[in-house]
C-alpha cells in the first residue's frame, strides 16, 4: 500500500536554527513529491515540488528539499529558520496506481522560538 | 479568480443527522480530492474524482459518499453522522498528475 511517513511529529528551534524534516515515501511506479505548509488556521499551500530532473529542488521562503530515489526519501531544509515559519509541514506524493491520488504524511509540526 | 471553494465552513450536528460538503473550483481542474484532518494524523484520502464522472474511495471512505456534480463541484455527504467524523474536511483539486494540489479553505465539522 501507498504510504508517506513523515520522522518528527513536533520540532521546537529557536530562531537562525538549521532545519531538517524527514519524509520517507512507499509508492510503487513514477511519483511526484511535495512539501506543502499550513499557517495557524490556514489552509495548506505548496512550498516545493519535484517532479523530475535536478532532485534538489528550491521552494519559497528560502526552503529546500532533496530527492533520493534509492532511500525513497525527500526531506525538506532550510538553514536559518525564522519565526513566522511556525506551521505545520506535510510531505505528500501522487502517482497512479489504480487511480491517480495524492498522499499525505501526518505532518510535523514546527514551533520557532523568537 | 476564487479557486477552490467550500461550503459550510463551519457546522455543528447530532449524532444521526445528514448533511452535504459542497466543493467547486474554477480552474477548470480534472481531478478533485476530499480529505480530513485530524490532529497526529495528517491528511486522510476520504474520496477522489480523477475526472468527471468518476469517483473512487481513498483511505477513509466509510461513512462517506460522493457525487462528482460536474467537472467544477464535488460533494461529500455524510448520511448518519457519528461522533467520530468530527473533523476538519478540506477539498482539493488538481489540473493533472504533473501539478499540485489547490485546497479550500476547510470545513470545520463537529457531530455531538
Amino acid at each position: 500500500a501507498q504510504s508517506v511517513s513523515q520522522h518528527n511529529h513536533h520540532v521546537i528551534l529557536s530562531e537562525a536554527a538549521s532545519l531538517e524534516l524527514g519524509c520517507n515515501y512507499s509508492y510503487g511506479g513514477t511519483v511526484n513529491l511535495f512539501w506543502y505548509v499550513q499557517y495557524p488556521g490556514q489552509h495548506l499551500q505548496l512550498l516545493l515540488k519535484y517532479f523530475s530532473g535536478d532532485p534538489l529542488v528550491k521552494g519559497i521562503k528560502g526552503f529546500e528539499a532533496e530527492f533520493i530515489k534509492s532511500k525513497f526519501s525527500f526531506n525538506l531544509r532550510k538553514p536559518s529558520v525564522q519565526w513566522s515559519d511556525t506551521a505545520e509541514y506535510f510531505c505528500a506524493v501522487n502517482g497512479y496506481t489504480g487511480g491517480f491520488k495524492t498522499i499525505f504524511g501526518a505532518g510535523t509540526r514546527l514551533f520557532v522560538k523568537a | 479568480n476564487a479557486g477552490v471553494t467550500q461550503t459550510p465552513k463551519f457546522q455543528v450536528l447530532k449524532t444521526g443527522q445528514s448533511m452535504t460538503l459542497q466543493c467547486a473550483q474554477d480552474m477548470n481542474h480534472n481531478s478533485m480530492y476530499w480529505y480530513r484532518q485530524d490532529p497526529g494524523m495528517g491528511l486522510r484520502l476520504i474520496y477522489y474524482s480523477a475526472s468527471e464522472g468518476t469517483t473512487d474511495k481513498g483511505e477513509v471512505p466509510n461513512g462517506y459518499n460522493v457525487s462528482r456534480l460536474n467537472k467544477r463541484e464535488f460533494s461529500l455527504r455524510l448520511e448518519s453522522a457519528a461522533p467520530s467524523q468530527t473533523s476538519v474536511y478540506f477539498c482539493a483539486s488538481i489540473k493533472d498528475k504533473n501539478t499540485e494540489a489547490f485546497f479550500g479553505q476547510g470545513t470545520r465539522l463537529t457531530v455531538v
